[in-house]
């Protein structure tokens, strides 16, 4: 079993519409979790990144974790064209020296 | 604005020669990674560094090496290129912060070609 599973997709949505991005992970040590977007042939770019349990917005993005379930989520709402991108999840845990694991990204493709 | 800027960006060589790829950080971060992205398989870490004179070994650091003279600089070197190593390569850095979080930044990446 992977440390972190995140569903490849890829998913397609019309514009405006509320997109969830979703990661399950099985290491109860990962204390910070953070979403990454990645273009066509660009590398990863930091979107959010959140140390607890809980909700976190940035503008049209919100970042949830829920440590009890394992499970934490992005949401984007209005939903653009320019939010195509593959959406990696990531998260790390300190434990004599850090870990980071990083999910395999969800393709997103938003239609206009 | 500090950054991580990789060289080349995209490079052809053929099996068995020595490939180079360099990576230069003005984040002043102790931490410094080499990743390399294949579909299927995600972020995969080469080696890691912790800081000067600091390396470590990844998931999938056969055939690969790094050294760390200075805080700003991580080349990866490919010793002898092979077919598998086909990939784009990611170099990034981080600090951790007094939280505990270790936010990752990345460059643009290195596409490679080994023919």
């Amino acid at each position: 079993q992977k440390e972190v599973e995140q569903d490849p997709g890829p998913l397609s949505v019309p514009e405006g519409a509320i997109v969830s991005l979703n990661c399950t992970y099985s290491n109860s040590a990962f204390q910070y979790f953070m979403w990454y977007r990645q273009y066509s042939r660009k590398g990863p770019e930091l979107l959010m990144y959140t140390y607890s349990s809980g909700n976190k917005e940035d503008g049209r993005f919100t970042a949830q974790v829920d440590k009890s379930s394992k499970y934490i989520s992005l949401f984007i709402r209005d939903s653009q064209p320019s939010d195509s991108a593959t959406y990696l999840c990531a998260m790390s845990a300190y434990t004599g020296g850090f870990k980071t694991i990083f999910g395999a990204g969800t393709r997103l493709f938003v239609k206009a | 604005d500090a950054e991580i800027t990789q060289s080349p960006r995209h490079k052809i060589t053929e099996t068995g020669r020595q490939v180079t790829l360099a990576c230069h950080q003005t984040w002043n971060h102790n931490n410094m990674f080499w990743y390399r992205q294949d579909l299927g398989h995600g972020l995969r870490l080469i080696h890691y560094s912790y800081g000067v004179h600091d390396t470590n070994k990844g998931e999938v650091s056969d055939g690969y090496s790094v050294s760390r003279s200075n805080t700003e600089d991580l080349p990866l070197t490919l010793e002898s290129a092979a077919s598998s190593q086909t990939s784009v390569y990611f170099c990034a850095s981080s600090e951790l912060d007094d939280r505990g979080g270790n936010t990752i930044y990345f460059g643009e990446g290195s596409w490679l070609t080994v023919v």
